[in-house]
């Protein structure tokens, strides 16, 4: 089955400087890669996605690349502010991210410091 | 109103006893997924169903049970609960078809003692 490696399990910035969190996974069929985030005591909630026909998506302050030959891709917060402390998940899923179902990474504390 | 909502919020409950978590969704979405968050945050998934049909059974015990009265249902019936059941107990759901993430329920914090 599919594995997804996430790194840094830690992750502290000064508040305005860019974040960077990078996930690994192993079945070359999986095609869809979404990433949470999820804040202390609620529930995950999908800050952006990408298909594997697209190697960069960005949505204001997010982006997210996707290299699939290496088999990587990484969430890139820019301009970071206090409301982005929070735990962030990337995933990985084959099927588009259906009955398959998602495998999540093992998650990112992302702390910004003021 | 709630996209997918889960009762209860806390379960604190003995060893050995059963327990339900029911989950609801209004979206109208297809498919439905019960997924485990451990104490380090992991999130595993445990079962899919997809219009009432279980697609996803994962390596979870026996104990564990889901049931999907219909599309827009899904519950977690647990028997003789154990301490390793502690967790937080997130159902989820997704249109049936394309590629769309997860909306996620507010989740049940079981604490077994």
């Amino acid at each position: 089955g599919e594995n997804v490696e996430q790194h840094p399990s830690t992750l502290s910035v000064q508040e305005g400087d860019s974040a960077v969190i990078k996930c690994t996974y192993s079945d070359s069929a999986s095609n869809y890669f979404p990433w949470y985030k999820q804040e202390l005591g609620k529930r995950p909630q999908l800050i952006i996605d990408i298909r594997s026909n697209v190697g960069e998506k960005k949505d204001q302050r997010i982006a997210v690349t996707l290299n699939k030959t290496a088999k990587h891709f990484s969430l890139h917060i820019t301009e970071t502010q206090p409301e982005d402390s929070a735990v962030y998940f990337c995933a990985a899923s084959t099927g588009g991210g259906g009955a398959d179902g998602l495998t999540f990474g093992k998650g990112t504390h992302l702390i910004i410091q003021p | 109103d709630t996209a997918v909502s889960q009762t209860p919020k806390y379960l604190v409950t003995q060893m050995g006893n059963d327990k339900s978590i029911k989950c609801e969704q209004n979206l109208g979405h297809d498919t439905m997924y019960w997924y485990k968050q451990d104490s380090k945050k992991f999130l595993k998934i445990m079962f899919s169903y997809n219009n009432k049909e279980l697609i996803i059974n994962e390596t979870v015990p026996n104990r564990f049970s889901p049931k999907s009265p219909d599309k827009a249902h899904l519950n977690l019936h647990i028997n003789s609960l154990e301490l390793g059941d502690s967790a937080v107990y997130f159902c989820a759901s997704r249109p049936g078809t394309g590629y769309y993430g997860y909306t996620f329920g507010s989740g049940t914090r079981l604490t077994v003692v």
